[in-house]
Parts: structure tokens; sequence; C-alpha cells
């Protein structure tokens, strides 16, 4: 079974500052890795994701993940953040053949200008 | 077309009502799910379809009935729920249950309020 902790449960943080957004996993299987955004009032969106290859993934509106390993962690970075990025994000893991998805609690990012 | 789409996205039933909810892709997608979200929590999985067949179901208390009448459609049957059932209920698919890819596309959800 996999686990996963999102560290922060809140980060405020001003527009145009950059926000990191921690997250660790504990699986015994080989994983791949999920960030997913939800506006509110909104269903869920994949923001970028993690397969195999190159450990940094990168998203089309600003976001990257690095996936290490060695320290199972999978945090998600953006260097300028805007107001539209208020949302909850939530971090997610799968066994490379499992069903499953295993969400983190959740980090509630607020934007103020 | 990569939606996942849900209707209502709305209900409001009492204790004794009976409804339905409805999930659609058109993905080709043969893994469906239904997720239960509270407020400012995780989703929690319900049960998933696995072409077409309930796969796997989490426990789930009998006044929740899904049913996946062909492989684009999956449907969350409602009775005699309880005021705690109220949450956004999310439907999502994959390309299959047990891929090497299990990229989750999810729906917008339906907002759900037992009274």
């Amino acid at each position: 079974a996999q686990s996963v902790t999102q560290l922060d449960s809140q980060v405020p943080v001003f527009e145009e500052a950059p926000v990191e957004l921690r997250c660790n996993y504990s699986s015994s299987v080989s994983v791949y890795l999920f960030w997913y955004v939800q506006y509110p009032n909104q269903g869920l969106q994949l923001l970028l994701k993690y397969l195999s290859g190159s450990t940094l993934v990168e998203s089309i509106n600003g976001f990257e993940a690095e996936f290490n390993k060695s320290q199972t962690s999978f945090h998600l970075r953006k260097p300028s953040v805007h107001i539209s990025d208020t949302a909850e994000y939530f971090c997610a893991v799968s066994g490379i053949s499992d069903y499953k998805l295993s969400f983190g609690a959740g980090t509630t990012v607020t934007v103020r200008a | 077309d990569t939606e996942v789409t849900q209707t209502p996205k709305h209900l409001v039933m009492g204790m004794t009502n009976k409804k339905s909810l409805k999930c659609e892709q058109h993905m080709g997608h043969r893994a469906m799910y239904w997720y239960k979200q509270k407020a400012k929590k995780p989703p929690e999985l319900m049960f998933v379809y696995s072409y077409e067949k309930l796969s796997i179901n989490e426990s789930v208390p009998s006044r929740f009935s899904p049913e996946c009448p062909n492989s684009s459609l999956l449907n969350l049957h409602l009775h005699a729920l309880q005021p705690e059932d109220s949450a956004l209920y999310l439907c999502a698919s994959s390309q299959s249950e047990r891929s090497s890819y299990n990229e989750q596309f999810f729906g917008p959800g339906t907002r759900l309020t037992v009274l």
C-alpha cells in the first residue's frame, strides 16, 4: 500500500512570490506520482505527473515538481504565483500496477495581491 | 474529447427520496470510478468499474448502488441517504484499471445535499 503526506495544510502567499508545496510518500513498490489541483467549487484537474524518465516534470502553467527517490518526495514549485492559482492542491501516488490513487490531505494555497 | 461529464451539478434530496447521479466519458476508457469528497478533504474511493463490471467496492453502504450500463456511462443510484452523505461526488475514468499508466481524469462533480 502507498500513503502520502502533505506537510503544509495551508500556504498563504503574495502574488508574484514563489511557492513550494511539500509532498512525501511511502511505498514498498515503484510508484507513479501526481499533483491535482481543485479550484473552488470544481472537480480535480491533473496538474502534472511523474511516470518515469526525467525526475523534473513541468506543467503548462508554470508549475514544476521534482521526483526524489532517495527522499521519497515530490514537491511542487512555482517561481511566481498569480491570484488565479488560489486553489486546493492534492498530491497523489499509485503503485505502477495498481488501480488505486492514494491522496494526501491537501494544501490550500491562497494568493493575495 | 478528454472530458468527463457529470449531471446534475447540484442535487438536493430528502432522506426518503430516490435519485441518480450520472457520469459519461467518450475517451474509450475502460475503468470508471466513483469518489466521495467532503469539504477540505481528499477524495475517498467508493467504487471501481473495470470493463463494465464492478471491480472494487470500498465497503460502501448499500444505500449507494452503482451501475455501468455501457463502457461510456456510469450511474450512482441513491436511496434512503443520511445527512452525513452530503458531499461532492466525483466521477473519474482511466484507460484501464491495471494499466501501466493509470492517469485518472475527473469530472466536475455533483454537489449533493441530503436534508
